[in-house]
Formats: structure tokens, sequence, C-alpha cells
């Protein structure tokens, strides 16, 4: 079955970096867009970033542009996602989630991961 | 941006149980919604998506409605198992929005 895993999460200071990584298993990876979307601490979600199935397309939340970097291999079936310039505003959750395309038109978070906790303070 | 607008943000209710959840757009978005279940430390479900066609496993007892800018998601019957925050997302037009979160409990 489908399986999404991510890691790399922890605890860092404001103004640093971190890496998060997604594996993926039980679908075909290099197949589909993939995206992360985090929870922070009481509230909601938050798309933060896509990429294409073939990693040349990317998007970027506003809230992150410039300072997020979304990447994949998929040679290795993972997804990442680099963090520079960490604020206390980028404590959440993050998760990744594959995206599936119903009748052409219809785009769904169709997979989703545990998640992976981030907490930037001092 | 699209706002997504959800409400109640939380409500209580008991097994057996037929709620409704409701969820706005600020601007038309035809029926390009989707929701999904969110229980603490698991990953998220999707349960409906293009507003009313139920995603492929989930119960029977979750449907959906709407077009344009009102839309509901209804639960009956309610299984011990749906105590969770169910959250509505739009996919008109990036960025991809979600409501703030509706908690079932």
């Amino acid at each position: 079955q489908v399986q999404l895993v991510e890691s790399g999460g922890g605890v860092v200071q404001p103004g640093k970096s971190l890496r998060l990584s997604c594996a993926a298993s039980g679908f075909t990876f290099s197949r589909y867009a993939m995206h992360w979307v985090r929870q922070a601490p009481g509230k909601g979600l938050e798309w933060v970033a896509s990429i294409s199935y073939a990693g040349r397309d990317k998007d970027y939340a506003e809230s992150v542009k410039g300072r997020f970097t979304i990447s994949r291999d998929n040679s290795k079936n993972i997804l990442y996602l680099q963090m520079d310039s960490l604020t206390v505003e980028d404590t959440a959750v993050y998760h990744c989630a594959n995206e599936e395309i119903y009748s052409s038109y219809y785009y769904v978070f169709d997979n989703w991961g545990r998640g992976t906790l981030v907490t930037v303070s001092s | 941006d699209i706002q997504m607008t959800q409400s109640p943000s939380s409500l209580s209710a008991s097994v057996g149980d037929t709620i409704t959840i409701t969820c706005r757009a600020s601007q038309n978005i035809r029926s390009y919604l989707n929701w999904y279940q969110l229980k603490p430390g698991t990953a998220p479900k999707v349960l409906i998506f293009a507003a009313s066609t139920l995603h492929s496993g989930g119960p029977s007892r979750f449907s959906g409605t709407g077009s344009g800018t009102d839309f509901t998601l209804t639960i009956t019957d309610l299984q011990p198992d749906d105590f969770a925050t169910y959250y509505c997302q739009q996919r008109y037009s990036d960025p991809r929005t979600f409501g703030q979160g509706t908690r079932v409990e």
C-alpha cells in the first residue's frame, strides 16, 4: 500500500537550516506531483510547496518563498524540503502528500504521511 | 488568495448523531472542493473530492454537497472513529487554501 514517511524534523534555532525528507513507497513516485503541507500548533493546515512529477516545476507559499526549496530524487523515491532562515513561525508538523488528478480536473492530496515536527526556538 | 471559512470551529456530538459542517469560499470555486479528516499523530485522509464524490474506501456515512461558494460535509450515524478534525480545501486556484478546521468532539 502507499506509504509516505517523513523524517528530518527537530529543534533548531531561528536563522538556522533543516532538511526534511519524505520516503515514498507503494506507488510510482515519478508519476506524481508532490507537496508539503504544514500544521502549526493549534492552527489549521497550510500548503507550503509543490513540485511536478519530473521536478521541473516548483511552487511555494508566499510565507516561505525564497527560504524553502523543494526537490525530489525519483531514482530514490524521496521528496525533500530544504528550509533555510527558519523563524519561529515555521514551527509546525510538516506532512508530505502526493497529488492525484481525478477526471482530468480534480486535484486531490491523495495520500499523506504522518508528518515530522519542526520546532524553531532559541 | 481564496479564503475558506468553516463553521462551526468545533462541535460536540455523540455516537449515532448526524452532523453537518459548512465551508464557504470567498469567491466562486465551482466544485473544486475537497474534504480531509485529521487525527493527532496519524496521516490525514481525503474523504470527499469534487465537492460530492466519496473517495475510494471512504465510509458511505460521509457525504458532501455544494458548488460555487457554499459547501457542506455531512456525517450520518457518527461512529467513534469519526471524532476528528475536518478541513475543507479549494483547488480552483493557486495557492491551494484550507479552511480553519472543525473539531468534532
